[in-house]
């Protein structure tokens, strides 16, 4: 079994100050895990993916985040928001075990303050 | 690389009749796709799966005889939506995995926007 728990439906920060969305799963299996952004009436992007190699992950457009199996969180991290950032993200883990469905979190909605 | 495209990107239909939506890998072979839903403001829900040249498993709650899955190539899987109703209006989105040993990351299409009027 596996689950994602994204902790924030909405964040909201200022351009120019940090960024973190916070992500937490369980799995029966070491997971992969993913972060997608969805701008509003558009598909999905991936930003980045753990896949058991190193535990810090950078993403595209200045994204990171880190696979912390003690806490069994892969929370996504930018140093600087910038106005574009503004979208829905999606936090999504694979159990893998040769268990190919993923399962997605609830999403959290980044609203960048000018 | 791993491009996943989806036709028609937006479709208005009438209650009562028929949409098929399509879904493609351009330049990977899909061994297995899958078809979400999204409802405005909600994450993704899973539909079903599709693996080629076999029948799809669908999800609980998912009617099979409405969602009409077919996925007849390594490139190519299709969703109809029969006997649209405006309660179908969605956003759906398919996604492909090459499904390489090891890696299940999936590709996603850009969606398809259906309206029933």
């Amino acid at each position: 079994a596996q689950s994602v728990t994204q902790l924030d439906s909405h964040v909201s920060v200022s351009e120019g100050t940090p960024v973190l969305l916070r992500c937490n799963y369980s799995s029966s299996y070491s997971p992969s895990l993913f972060w997608y952004v969805q701008h509003p009436n558009k598909g999905l992007q991936l930003l980045l993916k753990y896949t058991s190699a190193a535990t810090l992950v950078k993403g595209i457009n200045g994204f990171e985040a880190e696979f912390k199996k003690s806490e069994t969180s892969f929370h996504l991290t930018k140093p600087s928001a910038h106005m574009s950032d503004a979208a829905e993200y999606f936090c999504v883990v694979n159990g893998s075990g040769g268990y190919q469905k993923v399962t997605f979190g609830t999403g959290t909605k980044l609203q960048v303050i000018p | 690389g791993a491009v996943v495209s989806q036709h028609p990107s937006r479709v208005i239909c009438k209650s009562g009749t028929s949409v098929k939506i399509e879904c493609r890998s351009l330049d990977f072979q899909a061994t297995t796709m899958f078809w979400y839903r999204q409802f405005p403001k909600q994450s993704l829900m899973l539909m079903a799966t599709s693996n080629e040249g076999s029948k799809a498993t669908y999800e609980q709650g998912v009617e099979k005889d409405k969602f009409l899955i077919n996925h007849a190539s390594l490139t190519l899987s299709t969703l109809t939506v029969t006997s649209a109703h405006p309660e179908d209006s969605s956003f759906y989105i398919c996604s492909a995995t090459p499904g390489i040993a090891g890696s299940y990351e999936q590709y996603f299409g850009p969606g398809t926007r259906l309206t029933v009027t």
